[in-house]
């Protein structure tokens, strides 16, 4: 069975200052790895999604991640924070079998907290 | 853009009733998903669905049950509520095609069992 991990329950940044969040997987076969950001009382939105391909991956708020699977990591960056990026941070990765996907496995997120 | 909606933002009930939580979405996605939420835990699967009247069972599908009688609509049943089911809910949607895997997501329920 897949799982994931984020070491880190919380993080405090200055604004302005670069940000990265740790997360490592677990998976036997080729990992789909998403990190996703919920805003307090909010669902959840997708930041990016990695299948395959180009292992740094762009995504939208400025964010990127990097899929290094020698050291099955997916970490997630951004080079200069806002107070608004101030939220929950999941990474997940999705498991499937011949039917179809069989639901995301996630982290039990970073919270993420923004210095003036 | 995909619409995943739940019927209620905030819940309330007492412990022994029969709960439902409907969840529709509107973009024809074969799968469709129940989470919870708990602070420190994330998210953990309770149930999944791959098709109407398909079921599969979660990592924590006690105490649940779920309905999928058409394809936009997946609810999820506590058929005795218990106060250790007071949780945030998350309802998800995906697209079977191979290669994407992404769910989308609805608000939220939050419900509190007394």
């Amino acid at each position: 069975a897949q799982s994931v991990t984020q070491p880190d329950i919380h993080i405090t940044v200055s604004e302005g200052a670069s940000l990265e969040l740790r997360c490592n997987y677990s998976y036997g076969a080729t990992p789909y790895l998403f990190w996703y950001v919920q805003s307090p009382g909010q669902g959840l939105q997708l930041l990016l999604k990695y299948f395959s391909g180009d292992t740094l991956v762009q995504g939208i708020k400025g964010f990127e991640a990097e899929f290094k699977r020698s050291q099955s990591s997916f970490n997630l960056r951004k080079p200069s924070v806002h107070w608004s990026d101030a939220a929950e941070y999941f990474c997940a990765v999705a498991g499937y079998s011949g039917g179809g996907a069989d639901g995301l496995t996630f982290g039990k997120g970073t919270h993420l907290i923004i210095q003036p | 853009d995909v619409k995943v909606t739940q019927s209620s933002r905030y819940l309330v009930k007492r412990t022994g009733e029969k709960v439902f939580l409907e969840c529709v979405q509107d973009m024809d996605h074969e799968n469709m998903f129940w989470y919870r939420q708990d602070p420190g835990l994330g998210l953990r699967l309770i149930y999944f669905s791959y098709d109407v009247k398909m079921k599969e069972k979660g990592d924590i599908p006690e105490g649940y049950s779920v309905s999928r009688e058409k394809k936009e609509r997946f609810s999820l049943i506590l058929e005795s509520a218990s106060t250790n089911q007071t949780s945030m809910y998350l309802c998800a949607s995906s697209r079977t095609s191979l290669g994407d895997y992404e769910q989308y997501f609805g608000p939220g329920t939050r419900l509190t069992v007394t």
